[in-house]
């Protein structure tokens, strides 16, 4: 089993529409949780942290099941500018960066 | 530009030939890491540095793969000997000690063997 999974996609969503993935992790000792964004033949950015009790910054929702070992990304009314790979990232060592393993990434492609 | 910058951008080599990468990281970042990106595929971890010692080197980095950062600044990566599947984009990123996981990562070096 992949230590952190994600649906490749495509996801194809009409402009203004809500689109949620999600990300499974295998380490139930993984400490912390992230998403980030890269765009087509960038670089990764940090989108955002995901915290035990859900999080929210703007349109975006991150949520995480410890129970369950996932970790989701909600956004709404979705912009063309969202259109990019947004990739699971977990820690499995806390503190510094170290520990970082991604996953593949979700593609998503916003349509006007 | 205070970010992470990483040198050459692009670049193209024959097989059998060496390469070297160089990154620069934010300046009072003090941890280096390298990860290795190929198309589809999310980063995938090779090695980290804090200060100049390097910490730790991931099952990807084989002989023919070395990383410095002899006075804690700016880091090397070689590959010696490059074979076709080395083609891939090599990122570097940087972050503290302390304050959280984030790393920022360098627009990456794409590497091409022909």
């Amino acid at each position: 089993r992949k230590e952190v999974e994600q649906d490749p996609g495509p996801f194809n969503v009409p402009e203004g529409a809500t689109v949620a993935f999600n990300c499974t992790y295998s380490n139930s000792a993984s400490q912390s949780f992230f998403w980030y964004r890269q765009d087509c033949r960038k670089e990764p950015k940090l989108l955002m942290s995901v915290y035990s009790s859900g999080n929210e910054d703007g349109r975006f929702t991150a949520q995480l099941n410890r129970a369950s070992q996932y970790i989701s990304l909600l956004i709404r009314d979705s912009k063309l500018s969202d259109s990019a790979t947004y990739l699971c990232v977990v820690n499995q060592r806390g503190g510094g960066a170290d520990g970082l393993t991604f996953g593949k990434g979700t593609h998503l492609i916003i349509q006007p | 530009d205070t970010g992470v910058s990483q040198n050459p951008r692009h670049k193209i080599t024959k097989r059998g030939q060496n390469v070297t990468f160089r990154c620069d990281p934010i300046s009072e970042h003090n941890r280096l890491y390298w990860y290795r990106q190929t198309l589809g595929q999310g980063p995938e971890f090779l090695t980290y540095f804090q200060n100049e010692a390097q910490l730790e080197k991931s099952r990807l980095l084989s002989d023919r793969f070395s990383a410095e950062r002899p006075k804690g600044s700016f880091s090397t990566l070689e590959i010696q000997r490059t074979e076709q599947g080395d083609s891939a984009m090599y990122l570097c990123a940087s972050s503290l000690v302390t304050g959280g996981s984030e790393a920022f990562f360098g627009q990456g070096t794409r590497l091409t063997v022909v």
